[in-house]
């Protein structure tokens, strides 16, 4: 089946700081979505992207569907922007089935 | 206008007992997802109801089950818990008929299964 990789595993910023997320897809999908995973348990839905590039406030993300990978960048990190941030894909055929990344941990420090 | 909604929010059972949880969808959504989170990983699916039947299953064994309601509420059932089904469960909801996968779900906030 498809594999969905996420870098880094892990991420460590200072507020303010500037970051890239990056997922890696092993096989072509119709449905690409980031989502913020809160403390909670939350999953809050970020970016629809199946391909191009969308921004929304200080989050930004582009996916390149030929190459098969997709960024999420987030800029001025702010405490708030701590959580997991999964990526997670859809096949074609698959009803919205999502597969998902093991995601990036991030914690942001004042 | 209320999102998907999902009871309980935590839950402590012993193993070999079953439980049953509970989702309501978002307004105007009528199928159902849910998603295994073991700690630490990303979420896995189960499987998917619609029209009131299962439509797509993930690599869970028989021991869960589902169900959907003429109202498009769902419950998620799984029998002779194990250690390993410690978990959080989360309810995702859309509309149906987009097979190439164009609706974004919205997710609950999910059941948080203890099992001792």
């Amino acid at each position: 089946g498809i594999q969905v990789e996420q870098s880094p595993p892990d991420l460590i910023l200072q507020e303010g700081a500037n970051s890239t997320l990056r997922c890696n897809f092993s096989d072509s999908v119709n449905n690409l979505q980031w989502f913020h995973q809160n403390p909670w348990g939350q999953l809050i839905n970020l970016f629809y992207i199946p391909s191009g590039t969308k921004q929304n406030g200080r989050l930004s993300a582009t996916t390149v569907a030929t190459e098969r990978y997709s960024l999420l960048y987030i800029s001025s990190s702010q405490t708030t922007d701590s959580g997991v941030y999964f990526c997670a894909v859809v096949i074609s055929g698959g009803y919205n089935k999502l597969i998902f990344g093991a995601g990036t941990r991030l914690a942001v420090h004042p | 206008d209320a999102g998907v909604t999902q009871s309980p929010t935590h839950l402590i059972k012993t193993r070999g007992q079953q439980v049953t949880l509970r989702c309501s969808p978002k307004s105007g959504h009528d199928t159902v997802s849910w998603y295994q989170q073991a700690l630490g990983q990303g979420p896995q699916f189960i499987f998917q109801y619609y029209e009131e039947e299962e439509r797509q299953r993930g690599n869970f064994p028989d021991r869960f089950s589902g169900h959907q309601f003429p109202n498009y509420s769902s419950e998620l059932n799984v029998n002779a818990l194990l250690l390993g089904d410690s978990a959080l469960y989360l309810c995702a909801s859309d509309t149906d008929g987009q097979i190439s996968g164009a609706n974004v779900l919205t997710f609950g906030a999910g059941s948080r299964l203890t099992v001792l």
